[in-house]
């Protein structure tokens, strides 16, 4: 199956800095690359995704990277808010099936 | 849309009561999951369903667990009988698939086995 990790597993910034989480995953044959935000009490919702035939994605503030040589992508969010204060989850997926990455605490100090 | 709709919302049981959740996927999905989440294991993939078929159900952890989706607009997943390390937030999914993996999560049930 595949191996997904994700890092940092705590990340904590001032308002207004930048925030990058990276993940890695084993499986070469991995088509499909999106990044979950899950606040408190919530089910996880899907921020920003990216396909295998493409290199990055932005979406305002939000972006994904992707490496597959290297097989890691990752998630960049600038001007941070302390809104985007979640825990992020990567889920390499083949197709529509994802296996989800342990998360990241992403803590924006006013 | 109203969105995934999952209820009970929380759960509290004995241990060896059965417990069954619900799961209404968002009308026109033809992917439907159930996942579990806990802080030791994290997201688990318990079963996937596509048009009502049962593709996938590796990630059940025990035969006390099954699940069912007899139409395109419910689902139920079943635990039979309830053991304490079944406490968990268990999530249901739909995604169009057809089109986009995107996957819509719905709030969570939070069950609790005392």
């Amino acid at each position: 199956g595949e191996n997904v990790e994700q890092h940092p597993s705590t990340l904590s910034v001032q308002e207004g800095d930048s925030a990058v989480i990276k993940c890695t995953y084993s499986d070469s044959a991995s088509n499909y690359f999106p990044w979950y935000k899950q606040e408190l009490g919530k089910g996880p919702q899907l921020i920003i995704d990216i396909r295998s035939n493409v290199g990055e994605k932005k979406d305002q503030r939000i972006a994904v990277t992707l490496n597959k040589t290297a097989k890691h992508f990752s998630l960049h969010i600038t001007e941070t808010q302390p809104e985007d204060s979640a825990v992020y989850f990567c889920a390499p997926s083949l197709s529509y099936i994802p296996t989800f990455g342990r998360g990241t605490s992403l803590i924006v100090h006013p | 849309d109203a969105g995934v709709i999952q209820s009970p919302r929380h759960e509290v049981t004995e241990m060896g009561q059965e417990v069954t959740l619900r799961c209404k996927p968002i009308s026109g999905h033809n992917s439907l999951f159930w996942y579990r989440q806990t802080m030791m294991r994290g997201l688990e993939l318990l079963i996937y369903f596509n048009n009502n078929v049962p593709i996938d159900d590796s990630g059940m952890p025990e035969d006390r667990f099954s699940a069912k989706m007899p139409n395109a607009s419910f689902s139920t997943l079943k635990i039979q009988p309830s053991e304490p390390r079944d406490s968990a937030v268990y999530f249901c999914a739909s995604s169009p698939a057809s089109h986009t993996y995107e996957q819509y999560f719905g709030p969570g049930t939070r069950l609790t086995v005392t």
